[in-house]
């Protein structure tokens, strides 16, 4: 159980383009879901989080207009990446929390994206 | 404010134990333990809630003392499974439930 799915793997772009990422929960419903980004060797760190109908919290510093998110139902959220530069190539991670749990937090498998 | 880890790396060699440590400057909810592999995402491994609890699964267990505001992972025995990188997530008090990572381990196991 408490498996999260993220699509695609890895994602290639040019400069200037713009990318969705999917976050799906495939066997729980999800009371939120939270979106991290991750640099080589480093923490993870978080972007923001979303609840389902509502809009989604930015973490300080991370820009709302750029990282576009999207939580339509209980068990999908959808990142943007708008207007993608060199400098948003990273892993972004997203996780999801239970309704019927706890305090777990489950992350998907991650989605490397590289803009060029 | 993130968590403080430490040692920020080890290795062993199979069958050898290990701590890892996880403390924080502000007073704790719960613990959580996720080990990351290179390249893939962090795998859930266990949560402490405030109380004093401690638990364990296999060789790999956990305790947490709310009152230092410190968590500690035991491996022991390790095997070459166990290597990776192993973040501890800290949640405080309050209505906002968001983990802060501390910066991670990296443990490597050695045959």
């Amino acid at each position: 159980g408490a498996v999260v799915s993220q699509h695609p793997s890895w994602v290639i772009c040019k400069s200037g383009t713009s990318v969705k990422i999917e976050c799906r929960s495939l066997d729980f419903q999800a009371t939120t879901m939270f979106w991290y980004r991750q640099f080589p060797k480093q923490s993870l760190m978080l972007m923001a989080t979303s609840n389902e109908g509502s809009k989604a919290t930015y973490e300080q510093g991370v820009e709302k207009d750029k990282f576009l998110i999207n939580h339509a139902s209980l068990t999908l959220s959808t990142l943007t990446v708008t207007s993608a530069h060199p400098e948003d190539s990273s892993f972004y991670i997203c996780s999801a929390r239970d309704k019927q749990g706890m305090w777990e937090q489950y992350f998907g498998p991650g989605t490397r994206l590289t803009v060029t | 404010q993130q968590p403080v880890q430490s040692p920020q790396a080890v290795i062993l060699r199979e069958g050898e134990d290990a701590v890892i440590n996880c403390s924080s400057s502000k007073a704790l909810y719960s613990v959580h333990w996720y080990r990351q592999k290179h390249g893939e995402a962090p795998v859930f491994l266990m949560i402490l809630l405030k109380g004093g609890e401690q638990k364990g699964h296999d060789k790999i267990s956990a305790s947490f003392n709310e009152k230092k505001q410190q968590s500690s992972l035991y491996l022991t025995a390790s095997q070459l499974s166990y290597s990776g990188t192993y973040f501890c997530g800290t949640l405080s008090g309050g209505s906002n439930y968001k983990l802060t990572f501390g910066k991670g381990t990296l443990l490597t196991v050695n045959p």
